[in-house]
């Protein structure tokens, strides 16, 4: 399978806790996004990075979220402090950027999460 | 600013009848604008887009929609619904100017009845 992939699919943890999320972005895509989708609601904007670099950040990412792209490839989501207002779904996607003015935006499956 | 407003968050059909899912947007500038479809369990799959030309766009699955400019609107049609068209759809629009950022409307979910 050569699409976007996360880890884990699932994740329940207590308040409090920190969690880390996974995303693996389709090969030499080299924009990745990450979206919330909570209860009920489309996917929400959170960040996308082009390469290593983060690009933009929404306003729903507090200062308990931390996001990276090390190397260009993967990223990792990071909540601190989890709060029950986290949990949701995390979906992250991936495009490649090229000269044409529209570039498709692939999503894997999610992650799930819930903060007891 | 960008939105969308998906009309109705549940919609029921019998199968073999005629799909119609409501979206109207609201955008400063020229739109990009799509129909993502969202299986349980399952990330979102793209139905079909309008970015320029045609108005009437033909997706997969036996999908199509229309940009309506002068309304706004971004209507998902399928002449005959099948039990597999049950899931939630997502209409959502970004700024051709910058297709980095998506804004989804709320969901539609699609029940179809035998």
């Amino acid at each position: 399978d050569t699409g976007v992939s996360q880890d884990p699919r699932h994740k329940i943890t207590k308040r409090g806790q920190n969690v880390t999320f996974r995303c693996d972005p389709i090969s030499e895509h080299n924009r990745l996004y990450w979206y919330r989708q909570t209860l009920g609601q489309g996917p929400e904007f959170l960040t996308y990075f082009q390469n290593e670099a983060q690009l933009e950040k929404s306003r729903l990412l507090s200062d308990r979220f931390s996001a990276e792209r090390p190397k260009g490839s993967f990223s990792t989501l990071e909540i601190q402090r989890t709060e029950q207002g986290d949990s949701a779904m995390y979906l992250c996607a991936s495009s490649v950027l090229t000269g044409r003015t529209y570039n498709e935006q692939f999503f894997g499956p999610g992650t799930r999460l819930t903060v007891l | 600013a960008q939105s969308v407003t998906q009309l109705g968050s549940h919609v029921s059909v019998s199968e073999g009848a005629l799909v119609l899912l409501r979206c109207n947007y609201s955008s400063s500038v020229p739109p990009y604008l799509f129909w993502y479809v969202q299986y349980p369990n399952q990330g979102l799959q793209l139905l079909l887009k309008y970015t320029t030309g045609a108005t009437l766009v033909k997706g997969i699955n036996g999908f199509e929609a229309e940009f309506k400019k002068s309304e706004t609107s971004f209507h998902l049609t399928k002449p005959s619904a099948h039990m597999s068209d049950a899931a939630e759809y997502f209409c959502a629009v970004s700024d051709m100017n910058r297709d980095d950022k998506i804004i989804f409307g709320k969901g539609t979910r699609l029940h179809i009845l035998p």
